[in-house]
């Protein structure tokens, strides 16, 4: 099972920014996705398509249906500047892809 | 607030054995539910799901790397640990252990990360 995401997205500050994933039927599972700034560890920003972990802002929002699932950045700011990787499981085995580099400026 | 943190070597010749170890902290490691993995990252690459322990001991790892990896709890340290054996340039990277609640969870708990590089 593979999951694909596009290798880069730009966006100016204080627009939206969408980031995809698609995979076949992904809608059927459920889908995470990561923040990762440069030297850090991966952070959980969605999980379960749509929810949000405790302390993520409310501007990061997620939906998966059919083939894609969408990251979502409203209002989207510098520091929101990362590489994003969405995730699923696949019959016990995780799956990322391959990661997006979210560009802000 | 479950924490961990990887020890080991950054470096391993080649044909060795990897050994990494993951200490928890904050948390049982043999707290109903939980899961303990592995993700590695190459330089500049994505992340690449290794492998996890569930609650009750089951196993499941990458198929491309399936032949080669152990992982492990050792309950006494509140520890898991990762074993992968015939080691190669292409295994140079960041090695995270992470941890997510119940099967099918997302990885909730991160590491921060060691980087594990061959030597010549």
């Amino acid at each position: 099972y593979e999951l694909t995401q596009p290798p880069s997205v730009s966006v100016s500050p204080g627009q939206t920014a969408s980031i995809t994933c698609s995979g076949d039927q992904l809608g059927d599972k459920f889908a995470s996705w990561y923040q990762q700034r440069p030297g850090q560890s991966p952070v959980l920003v969605i999980y379960h398509d749509k929810k949000r972990p405790s302390g993520i802002p409310e501007r990061f929002s997620g939906s998966n249906s059919g083939n894609t699932a969408t990251l979502t950045i409203s209002g989207t700011q510098a520091m929101d500047e990362a590489d994003y990787f969405c995730q699923t499981w696949d019959s016990n085995t995780a799956i990322f892809g391959g990661g997006t580099k979210l560009t802000v400026l | 607030q479950l924490q961990m943190q990887e020890s080991g070597p950054g470096l391993v010749k080649p044909s060795e054995t990897l050994s990494l170890t993951c200490t928890v902290s904050g948390g049982s490691i043999t707290s109903t539910g939980f899961y303990w993995g592995w993700v590695r990252q190459p330089p500049g690459k994505g992340l690449e799901w290794i492998g996890n322990i569930y609650y009750g001991g089951n196993t499941f790892y990458n198929p491309s790397l399936q032949s080669r990896v152990t992982i492990s709890v050792d309950t006494s340290l509140n520890q898991f640990s990762l074993k992968l054996t015939s080691f190669t340039a292409a295994d140079t990277a960041v090695y995270h252990c992470a941890s997510g609640y119940r099967s099918g969870s997302p990885f909730e708990y991160w590491g921060q990360g060691t980087l594990v590089t061959v030597s010549s």
